[in-house]
C-alpha cells in the first residue's frame, strides 16, 4: 500500500520570500506524483505532475518540484511567493498498476503574510 | 461552464436521514471518483468507477453507496447519515490515458 506524508501542516511565509513544501511517499511500485492546490472555498487544481523523465518538474504559477527516487521525496518550491499563493497544497501519488488511483497527503496550509 | 459540477454545494441534515450527492461532468471522461476531505487527513477515496458497469470501493466505503447512472453522472449516497460523515466531498474525473484528475467544487455536508 502506498502512503504520502506531508511533513508540515502549516507554513507561514512572508510575501516575496521562498517557500518549500515537503512531501515523502512510500510505495513498492512505480508511481506518478502530483501536487494539487486548493484555494479557499474551491476545489483542487493541478499545479504540476511527475510522470517520467527529468526529475525537475515545472508547474503553473512559478512552482516547481523535484523528484528524488532514492529519498522517495517530491518537494515543492517557489522562489518568491505572492499573497495569492495563500492556499492548501496537497501532494498525491498514483499507483500505475492500480488504475491511477490517487493517495493524498494530509495537506500543507500556506499563509503568505504581507 | 464548469466541466465537473456537484450538487448541492452545501447541505445540512440530521442523523439518520438519507442523502444523495450528485456529480456531473462534460469532459467525456470514463473514470469518476468520490473523495471526502477532513482537516489534516487530506482527501480519502470513497468509491471509484472506471466505466458505467464498473464500480469499486475505495479505502473508506463503509456507510456510503454509489450509482453510475451514465458516463457523465456519478452519485454518492449516505443511506443513514451520521455526524462523523460531516466533511467536504469532492467528485473527480479522469480519462483512460490521462493521469491527472479534474475536481468539482465540492459539497460541504453537515450532519447534526
Amino acid at each position: 500500500a502506498q502512503s504520502v506524508t506531508q511533513l508540515d501542516s502549516q507554513v507561514p511565509v512572508f510575501e516575496e520570500a521562498p517557500v518549500e513544501l515537503r512531501c515523502n511517499y512510500s510505495s513498492s511500485v512505480s508511481v506518478y506524483l502530483f501536487w494539487y492546490v486548493q484555494y479557499p472555498n474551491q476545489g483542487l487544481q493541478l499545479l504540476l505532475k511527475y510522470l517520467s523523465g527529468s526529475t525537475l518538474v515545472k508547474g503553473i504559477n512559478g512552482f516547481e518540484a523535484e523528484f528524488n527516487k532514492s529519498q522517495t521525496s517530491f518537494h515543492l518550491r517557489k522562489p518568491s511567493v505572492h499573497i495569492s499563493d495563500t492556499a492548501e497544497y496537497f501532494c498525491a501519488v498514483s499507483d500505475k498498476a492500480a488504475g491511477n488511483k490517487l493517495t493524498f497527503g494530509g495537506g500543507t496550509r500556506v499563509l503568505v503574510k504581507p | 461552464d464548469a466541466d465537473v459540477t456537484q450538487t448541492p454545494r452545501n447541505r445540512i441534515t440530521k442523523t439518520g436521514k438519507r442523502i444523495m450527492l450528485e456529480c456531473s461532468q462534460t469532459k467525456g471522461h470514463d473514470r469518476m471518483y468520490w473523495y471526502r476531505q477532513d482537516p489534516g487527513l487530506g482527501l480519502r477515496l470513497i468509491y471509484y468507477s472506471f466505466d458505467v458497469k464498473d464500480i469499486n470501493k475505495g479505502e473508506i466505503s463503509d456507510g456510503y453507496s454509489v450509482s453510475r447512472q451514465a458516463q457523465a453522472k456519478f452519485s454518492l449516497s449516505l443511506e443513514s447519515a451520521i455526524p462523523n460523515q460531516t466533511a467536504l466531498y469532492f467528485c473527480a474525473t479522469s480519462d483512460l490515458a490521462a493521469d491527472e484528475q479534474f475536481f468539482g467544487p465540492g459539497t460541504r455536508l453537515t450532519v447534526l
